[in-house]
């Protein structure tokens, strides 16, 4: 099982501020890494796939990189909606895997 | 819109079995773009991928509960089912049904997920 590790835990942003999130995989996963955003009481909603495309609706603000076993979600200017939990999740082996989470709390 | 929808009951004792089904409203389960998936999150923890059925009734499991879990299509009535057999409280979390496209993308549509309580 590919085992996938996000950092920090939590991440404590200002509005307008940028934040960067982290993930890495325990081995190569090429691009078939997504991210979502989990607020309290609700599901995940997709936000990138294949690494670094944004989902539909997703705003331009956020934005991914990386491949292999690095990944990095980038929000250019946090808006007080972003505020919430982000993971990362492969999906190059069985059984897709899920990182533990990011939580981006107001500075 | 496509929308999924779980359903079930709430509490099951232990060592019993969690029956879930998820309705897809809006689109078609039997189009063949799409594979259908079961993930659970324990409160104030992180996801767990349990496993994901195709129209055709093929599947793929997570190995950590292979042994106890069933996923299920019924296209006749749009829906996909799961069934976790042998029951814990560690098996207490909530659980969503998503869809996960054949082509490129992840998991693009979720349920709202339901709350499973294992308690006696």
């Amino acid at each position: 099982e590919i085992v996938m590790t996000q950092s920090p835990a939590t991440l404590s942003v200002s509005p307008g501020e940028r934040a960067t999130l982290s993930c890495r995989a325990s081995q190569s996963v090429s691009s078939n890494l997504a991210w979502y955003q989990q607020k309290p009481g609700q599901a995940p909603r997709l936000l990138i796939y294949g690494a670094s495309t944004r989902a539909t609706g997703i705003p331009a603000r956020f934005s991914g990189s990386g491949s292999g076993t690095e990944f990095t979600l980038t929000i250019s200017s946090l808006q007080s909606e972003d505020f919430a939990v982000y993971y990362c999740q492969q999906y190059n082996n069985w059984p897709f895997t899920f990182g533990g989470g990011t939580k981006v709390e107001i500075k | 819109q496509v929308q999924l929808q779980e359903s079930g009951p709430g509490l099951v004792k232990p060592s019993q079995t969690l029956s879930l089904t998820c309705t897809v409203s809006g689109g078609s389960i039997s189009s063949g773009s799409y594979y259908w998936s079961w993930i659970r999150q324990p409160a104030g923890k992180g996801l767990e991928w349990i496993g994901r059925i195709y129209t055709s009734g093929s599947t793929n499991y997570n190995p950590s509960l292979k042994s106890r879990v069933t996923i299920s299509v019924d296209t006749s009535k749009n829906q996909f089912s799961l069934k976790l057999s042998s029951v814990t409280a560690a098996d207490t979390a909530v659980y969503y049904c998503a869809r996960f496209p054949v082509g490129p993308g992840a998991f693009d549509i979720w349920g709202q997920g339901t709350m499973v309580t294992v308690s006696s």
